[in-house]
């Protein structure tokens, strides 16, 4: 499984642009970026996913470097029912491949009123 | 749509009884679930991948008699914490996967606290 590098926690401001990055310098040509959030005492819940191309969704922005290597997570507007823990997962799609999502340790997102 | 749901979301047993989660796919069918825990402050470990009507496949370290899964039908999945001890303590959290995808976005359920005293 490719090996991901978030920052432990963030800070933001109500109605603010978050950007969360996200490092995965050893993801395989194959892999898709998910990117899972998980609030307080919750099951996580899949916000976004994408390969080469910038993707967008009503939930947020998804920024993925031409190599690849990295990936940033855009939400728009920060609200405080966005406070969670963003988890940025490679994931392989191939038939074969492993389907199973690892979780790391995540960011912590905080908003500020 | 894509709603998962367990039952109980908390539940309190003594130590060396069994505990029987269940996990359901309310308005999507799921031919594989999967099993995750997390302890506090810790991110989830995945514990079983399930397939309806065939065994299921456990990750290293995880006793498959201790934890019984059951897929018996393509919208229940149950997790059995057998002779449970204060160290099975934690967040028990499943999730699904939509039928007839072969990858794709996982759907987790809100998650069973379980608590062994």
């Amino acid at each position: 499984d490719a090996k991901t590098t978030q920052p432990n926690s963030m800070e933001s401001n109500e109605e603010e642009p978050v950007h969360l990055p996200c490092n995965h310098s050893t993801i395989s040509g194959t892999d898709y970026i998910h990117w899972y959030r998980q609030l307080p005492s919750q099951g996580p819940e899949y916000v976004i996913h994408g390969l080469t191309s910038n993707v967008n969704n009503r939930m947020a922005s998804l920024a993925i470097a031409e190599d690849r290597k990295s990936s940033t997570l855009i939400l728009h507007r920060a609200t405080l029912r966005d406070a969670a823990v963003y988890y940025c997962i490679p994931r392989s799609e191939t038939q074969g491949g492993s389907e199973k999502l690892v979780f790391g340790k995540g960011t912590k997102l905080t908003v500020n009123p | 749509g894509a709603v998962v749901s367990q039952h109980p979301s908390r539940v309190i047993c003594k130590s060396g009884t069994s505990v029987k989660i269940e996990c359901r796919s309310l308005d999507f069918q799921a031919t594989t679930m999967f099993w995750y825990r997390q302890f506090p402050k810790q991110s989830l470990m995945l514990m079983a991948t399930s397939n309806e009507g065939s065994k299921a496949t456990y990750e290293q370290g995880v006793e498959k008699d201790k934890f019984l899964i059951n897929h018996a039908s393509l919208t229940l999945s149950t997790l059995t914490v057998t002779s449970a001890h204060p160290e099975d303590s934690s967040f028990y959290i499943c999730s699904a996967r939509l039928a007839g995808s072969t990858r794709g976005t996982q759907y987790f359920g809100p998650g069973t606290r379980l608590l062994v005293l």
